[in-house]
Formats: C-alpha cells, structure tokens, sequence
C-alpha cells in the first residue's frame, strides 16, 4: 500500500500558525490528498483534501507541492482544541474496488501551549 | 444530522469467545469501511462495503474475522475464537460513493478488551 511520511509529533503555542508536513513521493497523478485528524477517545475526523491546487476551508489550509509529493496542512492559528494527532493520507481517484479507501500512517502528535 | 454510530462503545470478553460489533453508517451512504486501530498507531484497514458486498475484505487478519452488512446500511464485525491480540480500537466509517474525494465519516469505535 501506498504510505505517507509524516514527522512524529510537533509543539505550537497557541494563536501561532502551525505547518505539519506530509511527504508523499510516490503518489500517481490521480490520487486525491486528505488529512484527518484524531482527537483522544474519538474517530478520525475529515480536516481537508486536495489533488492540486492549495485548498482553504473553515478548518484549515492545504498547500500541496507542485511536484505533488509533498503537502502542509496549514492551521493560520492555534487552538488548546487543535492538539491531535494529523493525518495525512492518499486515496485513489480512479475505479476499483479500493476506491476511496484510506491508508494511514502513524500521524503526527501536535501539542498546542497556552 | 446523526453521524456514524458504534455499539457498544466498550466491550470486554474472555479468550476465546465470539463478539459482535455493531455500525450505524449515515443515512443514504452506501460506502462502509471497518478499520482496526491498536494503541500508539494508525487506523488499520479491515474491509470495505459498496452496498451489501464486502469490495475489498484484504485487510481482514484471517478467517476468525467476519462481516456482514445484508441490507446495506447497518453492518456488523464478527471475531471469532476471541485471541488477545484482537484488543483494539475498532472503527467504522461511511461515506457517500461516486466521488472519491468525499471524507470519511467516522464513529467514535467500539473498544475491545479480551482478557
């Protein structure tokens, strides 16, 4: 399976912008990218996907690579309710009876400080 | 509206006997998957349900593990011969089919404990 590489776990202070990164070198040209992120004792919940262009919503930002194989999840300021665990993952666009199915890796731990 | 429900949230049996885990997926998705996730790692993939049929069941450990989902909506895991190593985390998602960039929606996990 197609994994994603992602550091072990970051520290931010909180009302700072955080950077988590995601290499993703093998990744085809029609793989969609989605981070999730795990609060403890809770599923994964959907944070943000993207295919090519940088990718903005309520919760986050999505600035992939050009090359395509590497994002940053971009959260502009940190909250005590961000700290998780990030993950980064590929799913596959085209047909198949894996479609849309989800790979994870270990995830990074974030750690916000008041 | 409701999301992805789990039952029960905490179940503990003894070694070697039979559990079932239930899932409620979203109204109106057909896509269901089951994931497994032990302490300190990712979620691990199990199977994957398009309507009534297991599309992908390659994550599945060996035979003791078993799922159904006969009408295609509510889905149930069933582990067998209950081991040790089977304690876990065990997720369920769902999500709407057709687009593969739909998000997941994930249940909170029913957690096992076999003693």
């Amino acid at each position: 399976d197609a994994k994603t590489t992602q550091p072990n776990s970051m520290e931010s202070n909180e009302e700072e912008p955080v950077h988590l990164p995601c290499n993703h070198s093998t990744i085809s040209g029609t793989d969609y990218i989605h981070w999730y992120r795990q609060l403890p004792s809770q599923g994964p919940e959907y944070v943000i996907h993207g295919l090519t262009s940088n990718v903005n919503n309520r919760m986050a930002s999505l600035a992939i690579a050009e090359d395509r194989k590497s994002s940053t999840l971009i959260l502009h300021r940190a909250t005590l309710r961000d700290a998780a665990v990030y993950y980064c993952t590929r799913v596959g666009r085209a047909g198949g009876t894996s479609y849309g199915k989800l790979t994870f890796g270990q995830g990074t731990i974030l750690t916000v400080h008041p | 509206g409701a999301g992805v429900s789990q039952t029960p949230s905490n179940k503990v049996t003894e070694k070697g006997k039979y559990v079932e885990l239930r899932c409620d997926p979203i109204s109106g998705h057909t896509a269901l998957y089951w994931y497994r996730q032990s302490l300190g790692q990712g979620p691990e993939f199990l199977i994957y349900f398009q309507g009534t049929g297991a599309a992908d069941d390659s994550g599945l450990p060996n035979d003791r593990f078993f799922a159904v989902r006969p009408e295609g909506s509510v889905s149930t895991l069933k582990i067998q011969r209950t081991e040790r190593g089977d304690s876990a985390v065990y997720l369920c998602a769902s999500r709407l089919t057709g687009t593969a960039y739909s998000p997941l929606h994930f249940g909170n996990g029913t957690r096992l404990t076999v003693t």
